[in-house]
């Protein structure tokens, strides 16, 4: 019963291909985003949407697109593939948009060659 | 800009010992703030949280943080460790963005148990 899950779990590619990463949560929550974490462990927010729309798009190369077909789908989307995306990729939700709880998934693990 | 300190990198506890994780964030208005763990390999599992109210917060597992408005402090403590305890901590702050949430999160602490 798994309240957010991602996939795959583990992602190895090469320098210059095209991948996704695939989000859905069986929570009923409005709110979900995406979370890049670095080799040192440090994690920063990359997108958020509510209710299919985005509402927050940090820094991030666009190289990098989230597509939300429905509020229980968040997938990520990276073109041409860099070392430094090398990463975990986490997903999560959270029941509104404004201050609450989040609540994430396992990860994937994208190890770019 | 809100952000989160953890100046722990390593803790070594033994098991049956207390613990107390810090941390210390930077915010304009009142924090809302979170305590994850991360298991290795897996993904983060909400420990507690601070959102208003008693400033003594209890969490699963036994943990409990406590809210220090004048010192910006929202510290973990357990009483005693056991050895499944050993994960990455990390501290967050959620912070408000053009009126929308996103996590800011510390830099982890790493808890290690000897027996």
């Amino acid at each position: 019963d798994t309240a957010v899950s991602q996939t795959p779990k583990y992602l190895v590619t090469q320098m210059g291909n095209d991948k996704s990463i695939k989000c859905e949560q069986n929570l009923g929550h409005d709110t979900m985003y995406w979370y890049k974490q670095d080799s040192k462990k440090f994690l920063k927010i990359m997108f958020s949407y509510n209710n299919k729309e985005l509402i927050i798009n940090e820094t991030v190369p666009n190289r990098f697109s989230p597509k939300s077909p429905d509020k229980a789908h968040l997938n990520l989307h990276i073109n041409s593939l860099e070392l430094g995306d090398s990463a975990v990729y986490f997903c999560a939700s959270s029941q509104t948009p404004r201050l609450d709880t989040q609540y994430f998934g396992p990860g994937t693990r994208l190890t770019v060659l | 800009a809100q952000s989160v300190t953890q100046p722990d990198i390593h803790i070594t506890v033994s098991e049956g010992a207390s613990l107390e994780l810090r941390c210390n964030y930077s915010y304009g208005a009142t924090p809302y703030l979170f305590w994850y763990v991360q298991s290795p390999g897996q993904g983060l599992q909400l420990l507690l949280k601070y959102f208003s109210g008693d400033t003594l917060v209890q969490g699963i597992k036994g943990f409990e943080a406590e809210f220090k408005r004048s010192q910006s402090s929202f510290n973990l403590r357990k009483p005693s460790v056991h050895w499944s305890d050993a994960a990455e901590y990390f501290c967050a702050v959620g912070a408000v963005n053009t009126g929308f949430q996103k996590l800011v999160f510390g830099t982890g602490t790493r808890l290690l148990v000897s027996p």
